[in-house]
């Protein structure tokens, strides 16, 4: 079965550049998306088709999708923006969520 | 606005079946998909499956056929999931969101908790 894996944890200071990735056999070839979830909150969409803000998305959210990697990068980074955050991507008619990354900012 | 609501916390007992309710408003109900996801207690998302309310095919994860079914009444713009032999290992969180491109979800319910035990 198809897996996608994302590091438990990133650090990031304030102001800084944070980036997450998810990896998967040729991950490139599909879309990913990207979900951030706060503490009791529903999973919120950040990023969709590789690139793609929804409406009411900070650009500071952005996203790549190349060879076996995507990756969320959040620039200048925010307290507000400490969640836990979830790649997602379809592979042979099944949805397939990375593990989950926590977003810390120190 | 666009919103899906979900119906309230429920506790069953091991065997047992547990049927969730997920009512859309703000949009039309029969464009877009349905999407369920779970989330375990401190755990991660674990996608369920999808249905299409245009048509009502059904797209189940494969751990859980046979003992999941999604339905969707279309005249009240809601979706049902209905998961049966219920095991502690089916306390989670369950969501549903409505499904867009890519299989991406936009929208989210608040989330319904199900705690099995005995």
């Amino acid at each position: 079965s198809y897996e996608l894996t994302q590091p438990p944890s990133v650090s990031v200071s304030p102001g800084q550049t944070a980036s997450i990735t998810c990896s998967g056999d040729k991950l490139g070839d599909k879309y990913a998306c990207w979900y951030q979830q706060k503490p009791g909150q529903s999973p919120v969409l950040v990023i969709y088709q590789d690139t793609k803000r929804p409406s009411g998305i900070p650009e500071r959210f952005s996203g790549s999708n190349s060879g076996n990697t995507a990756t969320l990068t959040i620039s200048g980074t925010q307290a507000m923006d400490e969640a836990d955050y979830y790649c997602q991507a379809w592979d042979t008619n099944t949805v397939v969520f990375g593990g989950g990354t926590k977003l810390t900012v120190l | 606005q666009v919103q899906l609501v979900q119906s309230g916390a429920e506790v069953k007992k091991p065997g047992a079946s547990v049927k969730v309710s997920c009512k859309a408003s703000g949009y039309t109900f029969t464009s877009y998909g349905i999407s369920w996801v779970r989330q375990a207690p401190g755990q991660g998302l674990e996608w369920m499956g999808w249905l299409s309310a245009y048509n009502g095919n059904t797209n189940y994860a494969q751990k859980l056929q046979g003992r999941v079914t999604m339905t969707t009444d279309t005249s009240t713009s809601t979706a049902y999931m209905e998961l049966r032999s219920l095991t502690s290992d089916d306390t989670a969180v369950y969501y549903c969101a409505r499904r867009i491109l890519a299989d991406a979800s936009d929208i989210w319910g608040q989330g319904t908790m199900v705690t099995v035990s005995s």
